[in-house]
């Protein structure tokens, strides 16, 4: 599965739109882009994935590049509880045991 | 929430001692996976298995051995704990490779 890089952090103010960047320059044609959150102590959560079309569900939008080299996750209007390290993982659909190989994430701090 | 139970929720064992850990489910998912997490490392993967009696290793499964003898059921044993293990461990669902993964809330192991 390819890697990924993304900032180690960024800040965001309440309300305002986080967009949060991921670099897959690696990626291969069958990888998909997953992006995953984790709360502090709690278990890592699902978010959104896609293959190459932009993606939107009730959390989030998901925007590819063209060239699928990088994506960006769009939290539209965040809020403070939507604070936590953002991981985005490239891999294969039907990779053997359907695995996830985490990375170091984006840790996001929405202030008032 | 998934129903996803990760037991006990936290515990302190000795140095030298075996111990196991359960990771339960009630949604008759065939995909299982335990994650460790530890400061500066993010989530890596031990072992996962993908049906019942199928299991393979991960990135990190020195020192670990699982058993999925039945369905709703995986269980992470440490055969002699050491202090490297000191870890949030993780354990994952997911009820097709190509479907979303659902986390439990975690065990937090203390070898001393």
């Amino acid at each position: 599965d390819a890697k990924t890089t993304q900032p180690t952090s960024m800040d965001c103010a309440e309300g305002r739109a986080a967009n949060l960047p991921c670099n897959h320059s690696t990626i291969s044609g069958n990888e998909y882009v997953y992006w995953y959150r984790q709360i502090h102590s709690q278990g890592p959560q699902y978010i959104i994935h896609g293959l190459k079309n932009n993606e939107t569900n009730e959390m989030a939008s998901l925007i590819i590049t063209e060239d699928r080299k990088s994506s960006t996750l769009i939290l539209p209007h965040a809020t403070l509880r939507d604070t936590a390290v953002y991981y985005c993982i490239v891999r294969v659909l039907y990779n053997q045991g359907g695995k996830l190989i985490f990375g170091q994430g984006t840790e996001l701090s929405v202030k008032p | 929430d998934a129903g996803i139970t990760q037991s006990p929720r936290h515990k302190v064992t000795e140095t030298g001692t075996p111990v196991t850990l359960r990771c339960h489910q009630t949604e008759n998912h065939r995909y299982m996976y335990w994650y460790r997490q530890d400061p500066g490392h993010g989530l890596r993967l031990i072992h996962y298995s993908y049906g019942v009696k199928d299991t393979d290793k991960g990135e990190v499964s020195d020192g670990y051995s699982v058993s999925r003898s039945k369905t709703e059921d995986f269980l992470l044993t440490l055969e002699s704990a050491t202090s490297s293990q000191t870890s949030v461990y993780f354990c994952a669902i997911r009820g097709q490779i190509n479907t979303e993964a659902f986390f439990g809330q975690g065990t937090r192991l203390t070898v001393v």
